[in-house]
């Protein structure tokens, strides 16, 4: 099983420019996670959702946006790249929202120059 | 201090010691998961411990939670080169999603 999927692994982007970060779950799950992990703070929600056809904010929204294209996709999006999007992205799923345990892609290393 | 606190932030043992790391809360929980992260990996579950349960084991792995203390511990037994990794706790407060800790990386010494 591949599990979750995430790309690109590596991306370097300019201040400004737009990307979209692209993420498949093959185990049927009905939540998608979208986490930021930066040094010393842990992994921080960007957006999740709860299920196919929904989408919610979670703590650090601000400058991206998800689509949940079906249920075995969720794509996160950064329509003007800054620096501070500087991070490590983990796509994620799980069975439902509560009390599932959350399976993680191998995340995406972004940097913003 | 956050919902999910790791306390160490970081330990260093040889092998075939024990390793203990804890996890401290805020808010009520309905249960709370260790995660482990290898360097440049994903997230991998390791147990996951309900709030009504006192303690769990897998393996070389034993999970306590005292909810009056709102905390949990994970314990590594005879712990293996291997072992070495960031150890997360995740928990998950009613009408949340689940909130992670900043971690304890450990390191076990051959």
């Amino acid at each position: 099983n591949a599990g979750v999927t995430q790309t690109p692994k590596f991306q370097v982007l300019k201040t400004g420019q737009s990307m979209t970060l692209q993420c498949a779950q093959d185990m049927n799950h009905n939540s998608m996670y979208w986490y930021r992990q930066d040094p010393g703070m842990g992994l921080r929600l960007i957006y999740y959702s709860a299920s196919e056809g929904t989408t919610d904010k979670g703590e650090v929204p601000n400058g991206y946006n998800v689509s949940r294209l079906n249920k075995r996709e969720f794509s996160l999006r950064l329509e003007s790249a800054a620096p501070s999007q500087t991070s490590v992205y983990f796509c994620a799923s799980s069975p439902g929202q509560r009390g599932n345990t959350i399976y993680f892609g191998e995340g995406s290393w972004l940097t913003v120059v | 201090s956050q919902q999910g606190e790791e306390d160490p932030q970081a330990l260093s043992i040889q092998e075939g010691e024990n390793a203990t790391m804890n996890c401290s809360y805020k808010t009520s929980i309905n249960n709370l998961q260790w995660y482990r992260q290898n360097s440049g990996r994903g997230l991998v579950h390791l147990i996951l411990i309900r709030s009504n349960e006192r303690e769990k084991h897998s393996g070389r792995l034993r999970v306590t939670l005292d909810t009056s203390k709102k905390s949990s511990s994970l314990l590594i037994t005879a712990s293996r080169a291997a072992d070495t990794a960031s150890y997360f706790c995740a928990t998950d407060p009613p009408y949340q999603n689940f909130v992670f800790g900043p971690g304890t990386r450990l390191s076990v010494l051959p």
